[in-house]
């Protein structure tokens, strides 16, 4: 099993445009969920879901953010449009709710630049 | 509402010295704890959960819910040690949702 799955790797856009990341979690896993890393703020939960619905996007900054998961292997986290301060490291993470006490398993991130 | 505080964002230490990575959290019912680790190059992975009481490569954290902490410690600090250090909080039992500290940077001085 490859994990999960993050594509692009790295993300470089101008100020305004629409970015999209994708993420394909470990099969049979049913939560998934998007984190972002920054310096200052650390791992921040946007958005997770269980069974492709969405539980809590309590996490999102503001309108511009939109997390979708149109079946049980993949996801997008769209922004739109994108600013500088949206440069980040995103994650997407899943757990089966078998799991032992919940681990989640991450994948390699999205480095995003947002110029 | 949940809060887990990490108050060192950078953390210097010799090798062979004693490690300790501090750990704070708000929650009002029974909380799990958990540390995760990124080595540098690598995915951001568990390394170890209060609950199962035990010590993965040296490490150990042992949960004060009087002074509401998890600190992490190792003994004898070792070079592979560097890494991202992130304590994390999972509600009541069952609930999926963690929440982390903004991390603590460990390097390890040889």
């Amino acid at each position: 099993d490859a994990g999960v799955i993050q594509s692009p790797r790295h993300e470089v856009t101008e100020m305004g445009q629409e970015v999209t990341l994708r993420c394909k979690p470990i099969s049979g896993h049913d939560y998934l969920f998007w984190y972002r890393q920054t310096m200052m703020r650390g791992l921040e939960l946007l958005i997770y879901f269980n069974n492709n619905v969405p539980i809590d996007d309590s996490g999102m900054p503001e309108d511009r953010f939109s997390a979708k998961m149109p079946n049980a292997s993949f996801s997008t986290l769209k922004i739109q449009p994108s600013e500088p301060r949206d440069s980040a490291v995103y994650f997407c993470a899943s757990t089966s709710s078998g799991a032992f006490y919940n681990e989640q398993f991450f994948g390699p991130g999205t480095r995003l630049t947002v110029l | 509402a949940q809060r887990v505080t990490q108050p060192e964002k950078l953390l210097s230490v010799f090798k062979g010295a004693p490690v300790e990575l501090k750990c704070n959290y708000s929650y009002s019912g029974s909380p799990e704890l958990f540390w995760y680790v990124q080595y540098s190059r690598q995915r951001l992975q568990l390394l170890l959960r209060h609950i199962s009481r035990e010590s993965i490569k040296g490490f150990t954290a042992d949960l004060n819910k009087g002074e509401t902490s998890f600190h992490l410690k190792k003994p004898f600090a070792q070079e592979e040690d560097s890494a991202m250090y992130y304590c994390a909080l999972s509600g009541d039992f069952g609930n999926e949702k963690l929440t982390f500290g903004t991390g603590t940077r460990l390097t390890i001085i040889p």
